[in-house]
């Protein structure tokens, strides 16, 4: 029973292309995020919403637009895609703002 | 600027013996640490954690120790074991914010 599920699993896509990764969590918790690992691997936090508000929000191109329709649900919508948004990304979710994240399989983003 | 460093890339240990993994980091802002644990194509798992107000935290194997003055902290996994074989994260948040900075990671390799 996946805790934290993301689809599609991989996306492949063309330069100038919209895509939108889905993210759900059935642990009830009340925060989600998405980070970002990039080709060097490092995990960086891109947005997090809270009861469905945004309470962090990094500095990502405005081509990248979250979207959370209820609290299991988290969203991200890429516009006019670029080949420097490969990379894997990942959901996660939280009880509260504090404590353990549990994460996503992740998504891996292939723009060519 | 990273604010999370584990500085090695890489350590092999067998089967047995303990395994030390570091992490150092330059804000002093941050009050919680956590330490992930990554297979190949799948998210990060939370392993451990452990609150600035403590210097050392126990679960099972691991155990986590924290080191204000230096800035740093170290997960200590005893006795080691195969399944252990990973990639190893190190993060820290302030607080409040939810927003975990991640290091780069190490690559923990058990031989048998």
């Amino acid at each position: 029973d996946t805790a934290v599920s993301q689809t599609p699993k991989y996306l492949v896509t063309q330069m100038g292309n919209d895509k939108s990764i889905k993210c759900e969590q059935n642990l009830g918790h009340d925060t989600m995020y998405w980070y970002k690992q990039d080709s060097k691997k490092f995990l960086k936090i891109m947005f997090s919403y809270n009861n469905k508000e945004l309470i962090i929000n990094e500095t990502v191109p405005n081509r990248f637009s979250p979207k959370s329709p209820d609290k299991a649900h988290l969203n991200l919508h890429i516009n006019s895609l670029e080949l420097g948004d490969s990379a894997v990304y990942f959901c996660a979710s939280s009880q509260g703002r504090v404590g353990e994240q549990f994460f996503g399989p992740g998504t891996r983003l292939t723009v060519l | 600027d990273q604010q999370v460093k584990q500085n090695s890339p890489s350590l092999s240990v067998q089967e047995g013996r303990i395994s030390i993994l570091n992490c150092d980091y330059t804000n002093s802002m941050f009050d919680y640490f956590l330490w992930y644990k990554k297979y190949p194509a799948e998210g990060p798992t939370f392993l451990i954690s452990i609150s600035s107000i403590k210097d050392k935290n126990e679960d099972g194997r691991f155990t986590v120790f924290l080191n204000k003055s230096a800035k740093h902290l170290s997960l200590h996994i005893v006795p080691s074991q195969p399944g252990d074989s990973a990639v190893y994260f190190c993060a820290a948040t302030p607080g409040r914010e939810n927003k975990l900075v991640f290091g780069a990671g190490t690559i923990l390799r058990v031989k048998s």
